[in-house]
């Protein structure tokens, strides 16, 4: 059974900063791995989703990479701003038509 | 292009009512998911459809049962509610096909109570 943590459970930071948010699960096995963005009491947007050949994944200042082998997974915010604030879930899949396995996620705080 | 909807978007219902929920899959997609999300939580698997035939389930009780259309949209119907069903609903869409990637799209939600 896949399960996922994700550290820090909370950050807070000031504005400008960059950022690690760090996703780790049990099963290497998996097809692709999804970031997500949750406002409060909103439904999940997705970032970045990395299919398992690959290493990396970029889209504006956020860039996230995939350790297979090792089961880790890391997402990056370069510059952060208020608007970052959110918090961010990574979910692994373990095949093609299956599902996605949620940690609890990372609940960012960044202050102007 | 139309993204995933879900209505309602809140409800309050009494312990022992039945509620149904339900989703429109983003244009095009053929699978649909549906996640249960408790506050401070993850989400967790409900079940999968498929071309209207469920695909997988998680550790939810039979009174948790679905249903997916010809043209993709989907329903969650819970019976016998319970308080511990007060959570956060969310629907998924994504497309199934040979050569992936199987990116998942989530609509905003169903905030149900259970009172």
């Amino acid at each position: 059974k896949q399960e996922v943590t994700q550290i820090p459970a909370a950050l807070s930071v000031p504005e400008g900063e960059n950022l690690v948010l760090n996703c780790s699960f049990t099963d290497s096995a998996i097809y692709n791995l999804q970031w997500f963005r949750q406002d409060p009491g909103k439904g999940l947007t997705s970032l970045l989703l990395i299919q398992s050949s690959q290493r990396e994944q970029t889209s504006g200042r956020l860039n996230a990479s995939l350790d297979k082998s090792s089961g880790r997974s890391t997402l990056y915010i370069a510059a952060s701003q208020p608007g970052d604030s959110a918090t961010y879930l990574c979910a692994p899949t373990n095949s093609g038509y299956s599902t996605l396995t949620f940690g609890k996620g990372t609940m960012l705080l960044v202050s102007p | 292009e139309t993204g995933v909807t879900q209505s309602p978007t809140h409800l309050i219902k009494t312990r022992g009512q039945q509620v149904t929920l339900r989703c429109s899959s983003q244009s095009g997609h053929n699978t649909v998911s549906w996640y249960q999300q408790a506050l401070g939580q993850g989400p967790q698997f409900i079940f999968q459809y498929y071309r209207e035939e469920e695909n997988g389930r998680g550790n939810f009780p039979p009174r948790f049962s679905g249903l997916q259309f010809p043209n993709y949209s989907s329903e969650l119907n819970v019976n016998a509610l319970e308080l511990d069903d007060s959570a956060l609903y969310l629907c998924a869409s994504s497309l199934a096909e040979l050569e992936g990637p199987y990116e998942q799209y989530f609509g905003p939600g169903t905030r149900l109570t259970v009172t």
